[in-house]
């Protein structure tokens, strides 16, 4: 069973308006951790943004926000005023403890095109 | 920092060749790990480490191996290449405990089995 679902392989969006990548995931540890990656076409993954299972608030981290829907197991992503430097590959991951260690699992990504 | 170094970028072998991805890191971290990324299938996990002559399997480690003898090193064999490996691999580490533990990955090798 896929642990993190990234339904939208590929999104449109025109710049200045916001956009949200959809990611859930599935776990039975209490302990989770949710994190987004961008890929940009040359090809390095650069971390956005992080939530904990047990964080009560949402994350945001400038123009990135992380809506965190636990009871949903939803994880989605929201980038505010797209930019056209935002085009590139978007990750979702989560990182649960298994056998007392931690594993990094990822979805199969959103590749995101932002149209001027 | 250098953080995450990978060595090679790229490389092209002949089915049947074996190499070594190299990997190493200047973060003091523990907790190191392979993945593959291929089109249309994400990252996938192949093997980790979490300390030095501690390693673990992740969810393709047929064809591969890894070993840690140091902290900073943790490099990935091909043995017998075969063109189902062609891919592009990243390595990644962190600190387990250290918050958030952020995976901070290397610049990535693209490797092409012909």
């Amino acid at each position: 069973a896929q642990k993190i679902t990234q339904t939208q392989p590929g999104m449109f969006v025109q710049e200045k308006e916001a956009v949200t990548l959809d990611c859930t995931y599935d776990t039975s540890d209490p302990s989770y951790g949710l994190f987004w990656y961008k890929q940009p076409s040359s090809g390095e993954m650069i971390f956005l943004i992080y939530q904990g299972s047990y964080d009560q608030q949402n994350a945001t981290e400038g123009r990135y926000s992380l809506n965190f829907q636990k009871a949903r197991k939803s994880a989605n992503l929201v980038i505010s005023a797209s930019q056209l430097g935002d085009s590139a590959m978007y990750f979702c991951a989560m990182r649960e403890v298994t056998s007392g260690t931690y594993k990094y699992i990822f979805g199969t990504g959103t590749r995101l095109k932002v149209l001027a | 920092n250098a953080g995450v170094t990978q060595t090679p970028k790229f490389q092209v072998l002949k089915t049947g060749q074996s190499m070594t991805l190299q990997c190493a890191q200047d973060m003091n971290h523990e907790y190191m790990s392979w993945y593959r990324q291929d089109p249309g299938m994400g990252l996938r996990l192949i093997h980790y480490s979490v300390g030095a002559g501690i390693t673990d399997q992740g969810e393709v480690p047929n064809g591969y191996n890894v070993s840690r003898s140091t902290t900073e090193d943790f490099p990935l064999r091909l043995l017998s290449a075969a063109p189902s490996q062609t891919s592009v691999y990243f390595c990644a580490s962190t600190e387990p405990g250290s918050g958030a533990n952020v995976l901070t990955f290397g610049a990535g090798s693209r490797l092409t089995v012909l």
